[in-house]
């Protein structure tokens, strides 16, 4: 079975600073997407990047870059001049590809991220 | 273009009636998955239908739960003779059709809280 591991229960950061939150997964797999979503206090789950895992290139959404390292099944998101609307729960999803079926996303326990002014 | 819709957004319950809650997928997707979000911790996969079938229920509790996406209409998570630990927040996330460009991607809606006391 996948797993998902976010080892930083909590983490914080100054404005304008950068920050890289971790997240390793196990599977024995060789097609599959992996994603970051952010929960704001509203709750709602928003999509932050997405990342195939047939690709090499590491994923880019303006501020935010994903480290995407398939040997060692890690998966890291950083996040380039943080603003306090980025105070969030980041959580790093799994997503097996059945050649076309969708499977089901499996998620880490989450990273609680404070941006201070 | 309206996003994934659901409601109602806070649902008060007495141990042992029924919880409904609906969800309406995003115009064009045919997928509709649900998670259950318990305090503290991410998202856990529940179930995934396609317009009248259950395609994959393996995280559904055995008992007392139920889902449904009839032909018209919002799919349905029913909760049956509630108990306090069924107090989470519960979220609906819909896809395009399988094969489709994107169909990777779930779109969320913003959660259900149901409570029970």
């Amino acid at each position: 079975a996948q797993t998902v591991t976010q080892s930083q229960p909590e983490m914080s950061v100054q404005e304008a600073e950068t920050v890289t939150l971790s997240c390793t997964y196990d599977t024995s797999e060789n097609n599959y997407y992996l994603f970051w979503y952010k929960q704001p206090p509203s709750r709602q789950m928003i999509l932050v990047i997405r990342q195939e895992a047939y690709k090499q290139q590491n994923a880019t959404e303006n501020r935010f870059s994903v480290n995407f390292q398939k040997a060692a099944k890690s998966f890291s998101l950083k996040i380039s001049d943080s603003q306090l609307g980025d105070t969030a729960m980041y959580f790093c999803a799994f997503l097996m590809n059945y050649g076309g079926s969708q499977g089901n996303l499996i998620f880490g326990k989450g990273t609680k991220l404070s941006v201070k002014p | 273009n309206a996003g994934v819709m659901q409601n109602p957004r806070h649902l008060v319950r007495r141990r042992g009636q029924e919880a409904r809650l609906r969800c309406s997928p995003m115009k064009g997707h045919s997928h509709v998955y649900w998670y259950r979000q318990l305090p503290e911790e991410g998202l856990k996969f529940m179930v995934y239908l396609q317009k009248e079938n259950i395609i994959d229920e393996s995280g559904m509790p055995k008992e007392r739960f139920s889902a449904e996406f009839p032909k018209e209409g919002p799919s349905i998570l029913r909760i049956q003779q509630v108990v306090r630990g069924d107090s989470a927040a519960y979220f609906c996330a819909s896809s395009p059709r399988s094969g489709n460009s994107g169909a990777n991607v779930l779109t969320f809606g913003a959660g259900s809280r149901l409570t029970v006391l």
